[in-house]
Protein backbone atom coordinates (compact mmCIF):
# COMPACT_ATOMS: atom_id res chain seq x y z
CA UNK A 1 0.00 0.00 0.00
CA UNK A 2 1.38 3.33 -0.86
CA UNK A 3 -1.05 5.00 2.38
CA UNK A 4 -1.12 8.23 0.96
CA UNK A 5 -0.06 10.42 -1.97
CA UNK A 6 0.09 13.89 -2.38
CA UNK A 7 1.18 15.92 -5.62
CA UNK A 8 2.79 17.86 -6.47
CA UNK A 9 5.80 17.69 -3.77
CA UNK A 10 6.95 21.49 -4.44
CA UNK A 11 4.63 24.60 -6.10
CA UNK A 12 6.56 28.24 -6.88
CA UNK A 13 3.17 30.27 -8.19
CA UNK A 14 2.65 33.67 -8.49
CA UNK A 15 0.37 35.99 -7.14
CA UNK A 16 -3.27 35.42 -8.46
CA UNK A 17 -2.47 31.83 -10.10
CA UNK A 18 -4.38 29.12 -9.16
CA UNK A 19 -4.11 25.16 -8.40
CA UNK A 20 -5.00 22.41 -7.30
CA UNK A 21 -3.31 19.92 -5.03
CA UNK A 22 -3.95 16.38 -5.28
CA UNK A 23 -4.55 13.69 -2.90
CA UNK A 24 -4.73 10.34 -2.59
CA UNK A 25 -5.41 7.44 -0.13
CA UNK A 26 -5.70 3.57 -0.79
CA UNK A 27 -6.27 2.58 2.49
CA UNK A 28 -10.30 2.51 1.67
CA UNK A 29 -10.30 5.46 4.25
CA UNK A 30 -14.00 7.17 4.69
CA UNK A 31 -12.42 10.65 6.69
CA UNK A 32 -10.02 13.20 4.67
CA UNK A 33 -8.77 15.87 6.14
CA UNK A 34 -6.37 19.05 5.14
CA UNK A 35 -3.83 20.84 6.69
CA UNK A 36 -1.53 23.82 6.49
CA UNK A 37 1.34 23.90 8.85
CA UNK A 38 3.42 27.31 9.25
CA UNK A 39 5.76 28.38 11.47
CA UNK A 40 5.05 29.12 14.87
CA UNK A 41 1.23 28.30 14.11
CA UNK A 42 1.20 24.29 14.26
CA UNK A 43 -0.91 22.07 11.86
CA UNK A 44 -4.48 24.13 11.23
CA UNK A 45 -7.36 22.29 9.71
CA UNK A 46 -8.34 23.76 5.92
CA UNK A 47 -11.43 21.80 5.16
CA UNK A 48 -11.87 17.89 5.54
CA UNK A 49 -14.62 15.30 4.45
CA UNK A 50 -16.62 12.54 6.35
CA UNK A 51 -17.25 10.74 2.90
CA UNK A 52 -17.28 10.76 -0.83
CA UNK A 53 -19.25 13.57 -2.03
CA UNK A 54 -19.21 15.72 1.19
CA UNK A 55 -16.74 18.60 2.58
CA UNK A 56 -16.89 20.77 5.36
CA UNK A 57 -14.86 23.82 6.59
CA UNK A 58 -12.23 23.69 9.15
CA UNK A 59 -10.54 25.88 11.17
CA UNK A 60 -9.20 28.29 8.40
CA UNK A 61 -11.07 27.88 4.72
CA UNK A 62 -10.79 31.03 3.43
CA UNK A 63 -9.49 31.30 0.20
CA UNK A 64 -9.53 27.55 -0.01
CA UNK A 65 -12.02 24.99 -1.75
CA UNK A 66 -12.21 21.26 -1.60
CA UNK A 67 -13.61 18.73 -3.35
CA UNK A 68 -14.17 14.92 -2.65
CA UNK A 69 -16.13 13.27 -5.90
CA UNK A 70 -14.32 9.62 -5.24
CA UNK A 71 -13.67 8.39 -2.12
CA UNK A 72 -9.96 7.78 -2.38
CA UNK A 73 -9.44 11.37 -3.42
CA UNK A 74 -9.79 14.88 -2.18
CA UNK A 75 -8.73 17.71 -3.78
CA UNK A 76 -7.14 20.97 -2.33
CA UNK A 77 -7.80 23.99 -4.91
CA UNK A 78 -6.47 27.95 -4.33
CA UNK A 79 -8.52 29.86 -7.12
CA UNK A 80 -6.43 33.34 -6.58
CA UNK A 81 -3.20 32.27 -5.06
CA UNK A 82 -1.40 35.18 -2.44
CA UNK A 83 1.80 34.76 -0.64
CA UNK A 84 -0.18 34.48 2.85
CA UNK A 85 -0.84 31.00 1.37
CA UNK A 86 2.88 29.91 1.65
CA UNK A 87 2.94 26.85 3.14
CA UNK A 88 3.60 23.39 3.94
CA UNK A 89 0.24 21.48 3.10
CA UNK A 90 -0.44 17.88 4.41
CA UNK A 91 -3.03 15.81 3.91
CA UNK A 92 -4.28 13.32 6.09
CA UNK A 93 -6.69 9.70 5.98
CA UNK A 94 -8.30 8.19 8.95
CA UNK A 95 -10.78 5.28 9.30
CA UNK A 96 -12.16 6.22 11.71
CA UNK A 97 -13.61 9.90 12.74
CA UNK A 98 -11.29 12.15 14.12
CA UNK A 99 -10.61 11.49 17.85
CA UNK A 100 -11.45 7.41 16.66
CA UNK A 101 -8.04 6.59 15.91
CA UNK A 102 -4.56 7.19 13.98
CA UNK A 103 -4.92 10.05 11.06
CA UNK A 104 -2.21 8.86 8.54
CA UNK A 105 -0.32 11.73 6.64
CA UNK A 106 0.72 12.30 3.30
CA UNK A 107 4.54 13.33 2.41
CA UNK A 108 3.02 17.15 2.28
CA UNK A 109 3.08 19.87 -0.25
CA UNK A 110 6.20 23.02 0.01
CA UNK A 111 3.90 25.82 -1.61
CA UNK A 112 5.43 29.04 -1.88
CA UNK A 113 3.83 32.06 -3.76
CA UNK A 114 6.22 34.85 -4.91
CA UNK B 1 -6.25 31.89 24.03
CA UNK B 2 -4.79 29.15 21.89
CA UNK B 3 -6.56 25.72 22.11
CA UNK B 4 -3.52 23.85 22.85
CA UNK B 5 -0.04 25.10 24.02
CA UNK B 6 3.04 23.42 23.95
CA UNK B 7 6.75 24.74 25.31
CA UNK B 8 8.42 25.11 21.73
CA UNK B 9 11.69 24.15 23.21
CA UNK B 10 14.28 23.20 21.94
CA UNK B 11 15.31 20.54 24.31
CA UNK B 12 18.73 19.62 24.08
CA UNK B 13 19.47 16.30 26.16
CA UNK B 14 22.36 13.75 26.02
CA UNK B 15 22.02 10.74 25.34
CA UNK B 16 20.24 8.42 28.07
CA UNK B 17 18.28 10.45 29.54
CA UNK B 18 14.95 11.09 30.62
CA UNK B 19 12.69 14.13 29.32
CA UNK B 20 9.51 15.21 29.62
CA UNK B 21 7.19 17.41 27.65
CA UNK B 22 3.94 19.26 28.80
CA UNK B 23 0.95 20.71 26.61
CA UNK B 24 -2.09 22.30 28.14
CA UNK B 25 -5.40 22.53 26.38
CA UNK B 26 -8.02 25.71 26.84
CA UNK B 27 -11.16 23.49 26.41
CA UNK B 28 -12.17 21.68 29.49
CA UNK B 29 -14.50 19.42 27.99
CA UNK B 30 -12.10 17.78 25.29
CA UNK B 31 -12.04 14.16 25.17
CA UNK B 32 -9.15 12.93 23.03
CA UNK B 33 -5.54 13.51 23.18
CA UNK B 34 -2.32 12.19 21.17
CA UNK B 35 1.16 12.77 21.04
CA UNK B 36 2.71 12.71 17.49
CA UNK B 37 5.94 12.99 16.36
CA UNK B 38 7.39 14.83 13.28
CA UNK B 39 10.71 14.39 11.26
CA UNK B 40 12.01 17.43 9.94
CA UNK B 41 10.96 18.50 6.78
CA UNK B 42 8.45 15.09 6.90
CA UNK B 43 4.91 14.41 7.63
CA UNK B 44 3.47 13.67 11.40
CA UNK B 45 3.05 10.21 12.32
CA UNK B 46 1.00 8.79 15.41
CA UNK B 47 3.28 8.01 18.48
CA UNK B 48 0.89 7.03 21.01
CA UNK B 49 -2.46 8.05 22.15
CA UNK B 50 -3.39 9.52 25.84
CA UNK B 51 -5.66 7.93 28.15
CA UNK B 52 -6.96 8.88 30.92
CA UNK B 53 -5.45 6.12 33.05
CA UNK B 54 -1.95 7.39 31.58
CA UNK B 55 -0.37 4.46 28.93
CA UNK B 56 2.78 3.13 28.47
CA UNK B 57 4.67 2.15 25.17
CA UNK B 58 8.59 0.92 25.68
CA UNK B 59 10.65 3.95 26.65
CA UNK B 60 7.56 6.38 26.45
CA UNK B 61 4.49 7.46 28.96
CA UNK B 62 2.01 9.69 28.58
CA UNK B 63 -0.41 10.93 31.25
CA UNK B 64 -3.51 13.73 31.10
CA UNK B 65 -3.96 15.70 34.05
CA UNK B 66 -8.42 16.79 32.92
CA UNK B 67 -7.96 18.93 36.24
CA UNK B 68 -4.77 20.98 35.26
CA UNK B 69 -5.88 20.17 31.78
CA UNK B 70 -2.92 19.29 30.48
CA UNK B 71 -0.76 16.59 28.91
CA UNK B 72 2.89 15.08 29.29
CA UNK B 73 5.24 12.97 27.39
CA UNK B 74 7.99 11.05 29.60
CA UNK B 75 10.66 9.53 27.02
CA UNK B 76 13.31 7.50 29.37
CA UNK B 77 16.86 6.41 28.14
CA UNK B 78 16.36 8.94 25.21
CA UNK B 79 18.08 7.88 21.67
CA UNK B 80 19.64 10.02 19.02
CA UNK B 81 16.54 8.49 16.81
CA UNK B 82 13.92 10.05 19.55
CA UNK B 83 15.47 13.75 17.70
CA UNK B 84 12.11 15.42 16.12
CA UNK B 85 9.65 17.65 17.03
CA UNK B 86 6.47 16.39 19.25
CA UNK B 87 2.83 17.29 18.62
CA UNK B 88 0.47 17.48 21.17
CA UNK B 89 -3.14 16.72 19.50
CA UNK B 90 -6.54 17.22 21.27
CA UNK B 91 -9.63 16.84 20.40
CA UNK B 92 -12.55 18.89 21.62
CA UNK B 93 -15.71 17.01 22.46
CA UNK B 94 -17.64 18.79 19.60
CA UNK B 95 -16.64 19.03 15.69
CA UNK B 96 -14.68 17.25 13.82
CA UNK B 97 -11.43 18.32 13.93
CA UNK B 98 -7.86 18.03 16.23
CA UNK B 99 -6.27 21.05 17.56
CA UNK B 100 -2.60 20.61 16.96
CA UNK B 101 -0.18 22.39 19.76
CA UNK B 102 2.92 24.03 17.60
CA UNK B 103 5.48 21.15 18.40
CA UNK B 104 8.42 20.69 21.28
CA UNK B 105 11.75 20.21 19.06
CA UNK B 106 13.96 17.31 20.80
CA UNK B 107 17.61 16.61 20.27
CA UNK B 108 19.34 14.03 21.49
CA UNK B 109 23.05 14.55 21.72
CA UNK B 110 25.63 11.60 21.41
Amino acid sequence: NAGVTQTPKFRVLKTGQSMTLLCAQDMNHEYMYWYRQDPGMGLRLIHYSVGEGTTAKGEVPDGYNVSRLKKQNFLLGLESAAPSQTSVYFCASSYLPVGGGEQYFGPGTRLTVT
Amino acid sequence: RKEVEQDPGPFNVPEGATVAFNCTYSNSASQSFFWYRQDCRKEPKLLMSVYSSGNEDGRFTAQLNRASQYISLLIRDSKLSDSATYLCVVMPNTGNQFYFGTGTSLTVIP
